[in-house]
């Protein structure tokens, strides 16, 4: 099956800097998808991208659509407590007759130190 | 709140043991999927329906089966329980198949004891 290659698992980073996370996959993607999980609570849709290449933001949340369709990344600027939590990549890709599915990332933790 | 309802929140059942999971999609939205997510595999994708009919399949076992009602909400099945099958199961909807942006609920977390 697809396997998508999200790095790093894990990041401790002090409040004010700049967050980079990306993921891979050996398979193309005709969507990729960022979400972000809290503790106990389901995963919410942060950023969506739809066509290679493609630049999208979302307040201090930028995104990019890889040119290969093989890898997206995210990046936070100037992150803030508020930005704790399991931040999953997400690509789609039709498996036929209008059916489709997200094949997640393991997730990126992320901890923010005050 | 994405608008997406699951219940129970929380299931605690003894192994062997058969529960149904319950899923109300956003208001407008066709499309239910299931996701299962464990601390070891992350969130994998079991099984999708769309107006009331099935559409793609993922890794969901034998033991586990879905459907979507006609007021399209959605149950998942799951039978002759095993510890291993203790994770968080999420429900999402989206308008249709085509919309890449699924919407999720809060989770079911089942224990099997």
């Amino acid at each position: 099956g697809q396997q998508l290659n999200q790095s790093p698992q894990s990041m401790f980073i002090q409040e004010g800097e700049d967050v980079s996370m990306n993921c891979t996959s050996s398979s193309i993607f005709n969507t990729w998808l960022w979400y972000k999980q809290d503790p106990g609570e389901g995963p919410v849709l942060l950023i969506a991208l739809y066509k290679a290449g493609e630049l999208t933001s979302n307040g201090r949340l930028t995104a990019q659509f890889g040119i290969t369709r093989k890898d997206s990344f995210l990046n936070i600027s100037a992150s803030i407590p508020s930005d704790v939590g399991i931040y999953f990549c997400a690509g789609r890709m039709s498996s036929g007759a209008g059916s489709y599915q997200l094949t997640f990332g393991k997730g990126t933790k992320l901890s923010v130190i005050p | 709140d994405s608008g997406v309802t699951q219940t129970p929140k929380h299931l605690i059942t003894a192994t062997g043991q058969r529960v149904t999971l319950r899923c109300s999609p956003r208001s407008g939205d066709l499309s239910v999927y299931w996701y299962q997510q464990s601390l070891d595999q992350g969130l994998q994708f079991l099984i999708q329906y769309y107006n009331g009919e099935e559409r793609a399949k993922g890794n969901i076992l034998e033991r586990f089966s879905a459907q979507q009602f006609p007021d399209l909400h959605s149950e998942l099945n799951l039978s002759s329980l095993e510890l291993g099958d203790s994770a968080l199961y999420f429900c999402a909807s989206s308008v249709d198949p085509g919309q890449a942006e699924a919407f999720f609920g809060q989770g079911t977390r089942l224990t099997v004891v």
